[in-house]
C-alpha cells in the first residue's frame, strides 16, 4: 500500500500571501489530521477530518482552514501568511484506532 | 497544550548502549503511543500500549506504562547509529472519536558510532 503523500514538499512564500497544502491518505483511511511542527512549539494539532467533516480542531486562528474530499484527500489552507507560520506541516491518516501514519511533510518558509 | 512531556529533552549515548526515554502525562488515557522522527521527516509509529497493559515489546523496543503514576518509558536496547532520531510519546484520550492524540515535545536521541 502506498503511504501518505504530501505536496508540495517545499514551499517559499512571502508575508500576506496564502498557501494550499495537499495530503493523500493511505487507501481506506478516512481520518486525516494536520499538524504544525516548529522547534519552539513542537508538534501542534491543527485539525482532523473524518468522512469530509471536521471532527476536531486545535487552537489556531481562523487563517488556518482545511477540507476533505469524498476520496479522503485533504487540503489545508493558510491565508495572510505570517513569519511565524514557517514550519513543517505534517499530515497523518488513520483507520480510527488513533495510530497515525504520517506523510513526509511540507516545509513552508515565509519570508 | 501538550499533555505528554518527554524526559530527557536530549540524550547522547554510544552505539551498543541502551537508551531510556520517559513520558509523563496529565489526564486519563485510552492508550499511549511512541513515534520516531528522523530529522525533518514525518513521524513513524513504533508501538502502542493500551491503558490495561503494563509492558509491551517490539524487537529492540520495550515500553512500560504506569497509569497510577501517569508515566511511560521507552527502552531501546543495543542502540545503533540508525536509531538517532527524535522520539515522541502521544496519548490517546478516553473517547478516541472526540479528541485527537496529544504529542509531547520529544526526546532527541543521538547514538554515536
Amino acid at each position: 500500500k502506498a503511504g501518505v503523500t504530501q505536496t508540495p514538499r517545499y514551499l517559499i512564500k512571502t508575508r500576506g500571501q496564502q498557501v494550499t497544502l495537499s495530503c493523500s491518505p493511505i487507501s481506506g483511511h478516512r481520518s486525516v489530521s494536520w499538524y504544525q511542527q516548529t522547534p519552539g512549539q513542537g508538534l501542534q494539532f491543527l485539525f482532523e477530518y473524518f468522512s469530509e467533516t471536521q471532527r476536531n480542531k486545535g487552537n489556531f486562528p481562523g487563517r488556518f482552514s482545511g477540507r476533505q474530499f469524498s476520496n479522503s484527500r485533504s487540503e489545508m489552507n493558510v491565508s495572510t501568511l505570517e513569519l511565524g507560520d514557517s514550519a513543517l506541516y505534517l499530515c497523518a491518516s488513520s483507520l480510527g484506532d488513533r495510530v497515525q501514519f504520517f506523510g513526509p511533510g511540507t516545509r513552508l518558509t515565509v519570508l | 497544550s501538550q499533555q505528554g512531556e518527554e524526559d530527557p529533552q536530549a540524550l547522547s549515548i554510544q552505539e551498543g548502549e541502551n537508551a531510556t526515554m520517559n513520558c509523563s502525562y496529565k489526564t486519563s488515557i485510552n492508550n499511549l503511543q511512541w513515534y520516531r522522527q528522523n530529522s525533518g521527516r514525518g513521524l513513524v509509529h513504533l508501538i502502542l500500549i493500551r491503558s490495561n497493559e503494563r509492558e509491551k515489546h517490539s524487537g529492540r523496543l520495550r515500553v512500560t506504562l504506569d497509569t497510577s503514576k501517569k508515566s511511560s518509558s521507552l527502552l531501546i536496547t543495543a542502540s545503533r547509529a540508525a536509531d538517532t532520531a527524535s522520539y515522541f510519546c502521544a496519548t490517546g484520550p478516553l473517547l478516541p472519536g472526540n479528541t485527537p492524540l496529544v504529542f509531547g515535545k520529544g526526546t532527541r536521541l543521538s547514538v554515536i558510532a
